[in-house]
């Protein structure tokens, strides 16, 4: 079965202290590993896909990295902006075309 | 990046009506749309998967005659939550799958939040 786990569920931050958040995944057959960040009451807005092992992507103060049991979102010198919940989320063979969420890191910037 | 729009964005009912949510691909078509629910501090549960000119596939526990979809265009999804009770109140958000570059990008909709009384 297709599980993603991600750590830690709460994070607090002082703004510049750079930290990684984590999401660890089981799937058969891995077609994409997905970053999104999502405000409260509103949907998820698309950070980063990555497909392989090795692959990294950089947005702003984000970065994802991606291994084969474990992805990172790294984030350098946080804003107060920078706060919201981060999910992590994948899309494998067995599980048609939907994705796979984790629970989500609720990451807190405090200036 | 792509967008996908959800009306309406609030809805309050009485217990035992209907609600008809939808959700639109503004810029690019979409084959496949999905619908997930989310309850207060939980991640995104999927419910069905939409695949227009088709019949949804339902998830396992979801109610397909209590949660009605219809994909009736490349850019039109609807969810109809049928004889709505307090428990249905959650926040309903639909994707939609862009298709770019040999790359599959599920974008996602605003959201809907449903409280019913």
């Amino acid at each position: 079965e297709d599980q993603v786990t991600q750590s830690p569920e709460a994070l607090r931050l002082q703004e510049g202290e750079s930290s990684s958040l984590n999401c660890s995944y089981t799937v058969s057959g891995l077609r994409g590993l997905f970053w999104y960040r999502q405000d409260p009451g509103k949907g998820p807005e698309f950070l980063f896909t990555l497909y392989s092992a090795g692959e990294e992507k950089e947005k702003e103060r984000l970065k994802a990295t991606l291994t084969k049991k474990e992805s990172f979102l790294h984030i350098t010198a946080p804003k107060p902006e920078d706060s919201a919940t981060y999910l992590c989320a994948v899309r494998g063979s067995g599980a048609g075309t939907a994705l796979i969420f984790g629970k989500g890191t609720t990451l807190s910037v405090s200036s | 990046g792509a967008v996908v729009s959800q009306h309406p964005s609030r809805v309050i009912c009485k217990s035992g009506t209907s609600v008809k949510i939808e959700c639109r691909s503004l810029d690019f078509q979409a084959t496949t749309m999905f619908w997930y629910r989310q309850f207060p501090k939980q991640s995104l549960m999927l419910m069905a998967t939409s695949n227009e000119g088709s019949k949804a596939t339902y998830e396992q526990g979801v109610e397909k005659d209590k949660f009605l979809i219809n994909h009736a265009s490349l850019t039109l999804s609807t969810l109809t939550v049928t004889s709505a009770h307090p428990e249905d109140s959650s926040f309903y958000i639909c994707s939609a799958l862009e298709t770019a570059s040999g790359g599959v990008y599920p974008f996602f909709g605003p959201g809907t939040r449903l409280t019913v009384l």
